[in-house]
């Protein structure tokens, strides 16, 4: 198994409907960063919540963090057309210098007007 | 907001032709950095950069791939020799500190494509 794998693979909601991605992952981290990433484009960064936190906002996503459990999900809130994207978990154990980001395979999600 | 770009955003090689790959990081960051995405998988990342050093390298980062800071603004990926299976989306980032939890900040990509 590997870092920071997606669950669902690929998810399909009405607008305006919630939608709840989940990470898990595998060693000890320092911090795990969550990702958008339209078809084809650059990644976008959402959230980054450090390894001491346990839930974070910004605007309509809400990112929650389980170190027992290694697993973080990515909640956003009152879906649009526009959250249709690919989102990633990305973990990462840096301590000091250089930081190095493990993905996982990433969500599909697709909101139908 | 300050934005990591990326040149060219798209480039078709024939294999065994030399590419390189531009960024210009945030400006006022100071660690630099290579993903690559193939079609279809997952980021991976490919090599960290700080104090014009190579500070991390992955597996796939071998021989072939070289990397630069050749003035104070750009950041250069170069593969020698392309072979079919460089094909793929490769990504530069940034970030102004290293260490516990900073935002990593991606460009839009540059599509390469290995003929």
């Amino acid at each position: 198994s590997q870092q920071g794998e997606e669950d669902p693979q690929a998810l399909s909601i009405q607008e305006g409907e919630n939608a709840t991605m989940n990470c898990s992952y595998k060693t000890s981290i320092n911090n795990l960063q969550w990702y958008r990433q339209n078809s084809g484009r650059g990644l976008v960064h959402l959230i980054l919540i450090r390894s001491n936190e346990r839930e974070k906002h910004s605007g309509r996503l809400r990112v929650t963090l389980d170190t027992s459990k290694k697993s973080s999900s990515l909640l956003i809130t009152a879906s649009r057309a526009a959250d249709t994207a690919s989102y990633f978990c990305a973990t990462d154990a840096t301590i000091q210098g250089a930081q190095k980001l493990v993905f996982g395979q990433g969500t599909r999600l697709t909101i139908n007007p | 907001e300050p934005e990591v770009t990326q040149t060219p955003s798209h480039q078709v090689t024939q294999m065994g032709q030399e590419v390189i790959l531009r960024c210009v990081p945030i400006s006022n960051h100071l660690y630099f950095y290579w993903y690559r995405q193939i079609l279809g998988q997952k980021v991976e990342f490919l090599v960290s950069f700080y104090n014009n050093e190579i500070s991390e390298k992955s597996e796939i980062f071998d021989d072939q791939f070289s990397v630069e800071r050749p003035d104070g603004s750009n950041f250069t990926l170069k593969i020698r020799s392309t072979k079919l299976e460089d094909s793929a989306m490769y990504f530069c980032a940034s970030t102004g500190t290293g260490g516990l939890g900073n935002t990593i900040y991606f460009g839009e990509g540059s599509w390469l494509t290995v003929v």
